[in-house]
């Protein structure tokens, strides 16, 4: 069955960064896509980036461009999410999910979510 | 973006009856891609549908997916206990992705 496992949950204050990992099993890694994506409380979901493990294409949306890193290790078959500069409204569950490489795309595995809390 | 307005916000239901939830989208989503998921309370969301219509593996066949453009809908036949959650419907025909902002189907 795949499993995608995240790392515990993180408190940072505003400024700081923080990297998220997730830890991807039973399947081939490099044939499927990674995305990042966070709930913040009473907020719909929210796509942020995205990986090609095969090849490290990443793409990340509008709204975190700058401040967000995307990277994948196929020999761990783990990805990481690093977001930096965080602020107050950066405070969610961060879920790592798993998605075929193609540009559109929907969310067949996800992780179980690791919650970022943004304080000070 | 694309957005997608999802209604009733909140159904109330008993065990055995029929949902039917509507996912409706600000702009025409290209080859019906929309899928659904559903999120209990501290988990993840899990894959019910893609491609408006198409059950993901494991997903009982209580569970159906309909429409298509604008409109779209997702249908419980006969509710099971398990099924009380929270249902979001999500577009993956224009980038970037975006997701409904949930239906909640509670127990009666």
């Amino acid at each position: 069955q795949v499993q995608m496992l995240q790392s515990p949950p993180e408190m940072r204050k505003p400024g700081a960064s923080v990297k998220v990992s997730c830890k991807a099993s039973d399947y081939t890694f490099v044939n499927f896509g990674v995305a990042w994506l966070r709930q913040a409380p009473g907020q719909r979901l929210e796509w942020l980036a995205w990986i090609n493990p095969y090849n490290a294409n990443t793409y990340s949306a509008q709204k975190v461009e700058g401040r967000i890193s995307v990277t994948a290790d196929p020999s761990t078959t783990t990805a990481y999410m690093e977001l930096r500069g965080l602020r107050f409204d950066d405070t969610a569950v961060y879920y790592c999910a798993r998605t075929e490489l193609r540009l559109r795309y929907f969310f067949d595995f996800w992780g179980q979510g690791t919650l970022v809390t943004v304080s000070s | 973006e694309v957005l997608l307005t999802q209604s009733p916000g909140i159904l109330s239901l008993s065990p055995g009856e029929r949902a039917t939830l509507s996912c409706r989208a600000s702009q025409s989503i290209s080859t019906n891609y929309l899928a659904w998921y559903q999120q209990k309370p501290g988990q993840a969301p899990r894959l019910l549908i893609s491609g408006a219509s198409s059950r993901a593996t494991g997903i009982p066949d209580r569970f159906s997916g309909g429409g298509s453009g604008t409109d779209f809908t997702l249908t419980i036949s006969r509710l099971d206990p398990e099924d009380f959650a929270v249902y979001y419907c999500q577009q993956y025909g224009s980038s970037p992705v975006t997701f409904g902002g949930g239906t909640k189907v509670e127990i009666k």
